[in-house]
């Protein structure tokens, strides 16, 4: 297993469009997590699977946002209607769900340009 | 609502000199610490776990130490190369809610 995939690592679309990223977690991972990072700042939490579950979502994730992990492995999330303030990196993140004691693994990160 | 705070927010030593980063967070109930690099324009590696219950951990030239009872870790990076020149995050865990800080951007100059 490679780690965490993410595609694509760049996006750019005009205002307004639909965009689609996609996350493959590592295979024996049952929880999976999106994150959005702005410059300078840290990762923020958007919302998080265990298997195909959607079970938390962030207030930051508006209803312009969607997230899907279909049985329970790959995730996609997508932003409709963009605006300029949705250009970020997108991360996505695995890890064990048995027990607290597991730390995060992280892809490369989609990074987003609204123009 | 924990809150994570990284000193200094950037930091420049010249190669060979040994450095601290400094990370606090105000609600000692975590579960875990992780101390993360992060590239320019890339994702983030993983560097270090610390479990709530442990002191410190190592790995080659970093090592890392936790005291939960403060609210602090410090990422300690020996010998430093210019190699180690990224963005260096500190994230905690509680339940399946990681918060990380803003990060330290170090330069090692050769």
């Amino acid at each position: 297993d490679t780690g965490v995939s993410q595609n694509p690592r760049h996006k750019i679309t005009k205002r307004g469009q639909n965009v689609t990223f996609r996350c493959d977690p590592i295979s024996e991972h049952n929880r999976l997590y999106w994150y959005r990072q702005t410059l300078g700042q840290g990762p923020e939490f958007l919302t998080y699977f265990q298997n195909e579950a959607q079970l938390e979502k962030s207030r930051l994730l508006s209803d312009r946002f969607s997230a899907e992990r279909p049985k329970g492995s790959f995730s996609t999330l997508e932003i409709q209607r963009t605006e300029q303030g949705d250009s970020a990196m997108y991360l996505c993140a695995s890890s064990f769900g048995a027990g607290q004691t597991y730390g995060y693994t992280f892809g490369s990160g989609t990074r987003l340009t609204v123009v | 609502k924990q809150e994570v705070t990284q000193i200094p927010a950037a930091l420049s030593v010249p190669e060979g000199e040994n450095l601290v980063l400094n990370c606090s967070f105000t609600d000692s109930a975590i579960y875990n610490l992780q101390w993360f690099r992060q590239d320019p324009g890339k994702g983030l590696t993983s560097l270090l776990l610390i479990q709530s219950s442990q002191r410190e951990q190592t790995s080659g030239r970093l090592n890392a130490s936790l005291d939960k009872s403060s609210g602090r870790s410090t990422l300690y990076i020996a010998a430093s190369q210019p190699g180690d020149s990224a963005t260096y995050l500190c994230a905690v865990r509680r339940d399946n809610d990681m918060r990380f800080g803003a990060g330290t951007r170090l330069t090692v100059k050769p």
